[in-house]
């Protein structure tokens, strides 16, 4: 089964800085990956995903991720973080699979918070 | 109007006390699912159904019951709430397979007292 980690309880930056929220993964093949984000009172909004190919992938909200097999890890980035950024963050891993359908498991997510 | 609605958004209740959660959606996807969300473990899955006819238990199933009413209705029951199922609970859809995008509601903020 696949299972998420996500080092970082809580993260803080400063606005304009940059952000990388860390996530590893565990699963025997090459997963589905996701991260999607969640502002306070909210349900869980798509970021972004990897399902194949270039291992750089681009969201919404100018946040990118790559998936780098060999550390099993698939980061979250942003050159400048804006105000309006700060939420909670989640990673999750699929398994790509009809058996498995679209369940996916969650890392414990970061929370970010951005300082003016 | 949400494509995924739940109800109540918020819900204190009694150990002991049958609490249903409901939640509709307009997506018109097969595939729903229940989540509870609880601080640093992140979103746990209770319950998943395919299409109407097939109802699965997830991770963490003991003490939630489900019901699909419909391609667009899936509600969650607690038959008698304990207080450690206080949490924040989410409904969740998703298209066919080839597309694994989940699409989650505002959430159900559940207090057992």
């Amino acid at each position: 089964a696949q299972s998420v980690t996500q080092p970082d309880i809580h993260i803080t930056v400063s606005e304009g800085a940059s952000l990388e929220l860390r996530c590893n993964y565990s699963y025997g093949a090459t997963p589905y990956l996701f991260w999607y984000v969640q502002s306070p009172g909210q349900g869980l909004q798509l970021l972004l995903k990897y399902f194949s190919g270039d291992t750089l992938v681009q969201g919404i909200k100018g946040f990118e991720a790559e998936f780098k097999r060999s550390q099993s890890s698939f980061n979250l980035r942003k050159p400048s973080v804006h105000w309006s950024d700060a939420a909670e963050y989640f990673c999750a891993v699929g398994a790509p699979s009809e058996e498995y359908g679209n369940k996916l498991v969650f890392g414990a997510g970061t929370i970010l918070r951005v300082k003016s | 109007d949400a494509d995924v609605t739940q109800t109540p958004r918020n819900r204190i209740t009694k150990t002991g006390k049958r609490i249903m959660l409901e939640c509709s959606q307009t997506k018109g996807h097969d595939r729903m699912y229940w989540y509870r969300q609880d601080p640093g473990l992140g979103l746990r899955l209770i319950y998943y159904s395919f299409d109407v006819k097939d109802i699965n238990k997830g991770e963490i199933s003991d003490g939630y019951s489900v019901s699909r009413q419909a391609q667009a209705k899936f509600s969650l029951s607690l038959e008698s709430a304990i207080p450690n199922q206080t949490a924040l609970y989410f409904c969740a859809t998703s298209e066919a397979p080839g597309n694994e995008k989940l699409f989650f509601g505002s959430g159900t903020q559940l207090s057992v007292l």
